[in-house]
């Protein structure tokens, strides 16, 4: 099993560009969720999916939009890219019923805009 | 809202000696309390969880603390290593919710 993987692993953009960071998981998790994480400010959820089809917004999602079309699979979308989105964002999945608060993480995706 | 709050935001102890890590929660309705390490360009891991009906939960040389009537709990470390020095973040869940409010994280250093 590969757990949670993320692609890109770092990646640079203008103001106003877009782009799309992909979080797949082999686990057969239930929900999935994506962070973003600053410095000294621990870690902020954007949106969440508590299954195929379904999303929800989380503390701070102005500015993002996701996708949850397969199961296995949860996309984060950034359509105009902002400075203040320089950050670290890192998805993580849950499995369901009795553990279903445990997390587990992917290995984060360093943006900057520039 | 519902906030955690994290102390140290930086603990600096010599290898072979505890570090203690705390944290305050404010929503009462929160049954979950896990802690989270993460090194150096890695995303965080699991180390120890609570749930509300425990007080206190061991595994080797880290153990967690819950009081419910205070709403703090407490990572304990002992015989600290130097592997284990990372960021250690403290969360609560909101509410009945499957949904954590995160801390800010504390920097462990861990001198030689």
């Amino acid at each position: 099993n590969a757990g949670v993987t993320q692609t890109p692993k770092f990646r640079v953009l203008k103001t106003g560009q877009s782009m799309t960071l992909l979080c797949a998981q082999d686990m057969n998790h239930e929900y999935m969720y994506w962070y973003r994480q600053d410095p000294g400010m621990g870690l902020r959820l954007i949106h969440y999916s508590v299954g195929e089809g379904t999303t929800a917004k989380g503390e701070v999602p102005d500015g993002y939009n996701v996708s949850r079309l397969k199961k296995q699979n949860f996309l984060l979308g950034l359509e105009s890219a902002a400075p203040s989105q320089t950050s670290v964002y890192f998805c993580a999945s849950s499995p369901p019923l009795a553990k279903q608060e445990t997390q587990y993480f992917g290995p984060g995706t360093r943006l900057l805009v520039l | 809202g519902e906030n955690v709050e994290q102390h140290p935001s930086t603990l600096s102890v010599q290898e072979g000696d505890s570090a203690v890590i705390k944290c305050t929660y404010s929503d009462s309705a929160s049954n979950y309390f896990p802690w989270y390490k993460q090194e150096l360009g890695k995303g965080p891991q699991l180390i120890i969880d609570i749930r509300s009906n425990v007080g206190e939960k061991k595994d080797q040389r880290i153990a967690v603390t819950l009081n419910k009537t205070a709403k703090h709990f407490s990572l304990h470390i002992t015989e600290t290593q130097p592997e284990d020095s990372a960021v250690y973040f403290c969360a609560a869940s909101k509410g009945s919710n499957y949904q954590l409010i995160w801390g800010a994280g504390t920097k462990l250093i861990i001198k030689p």
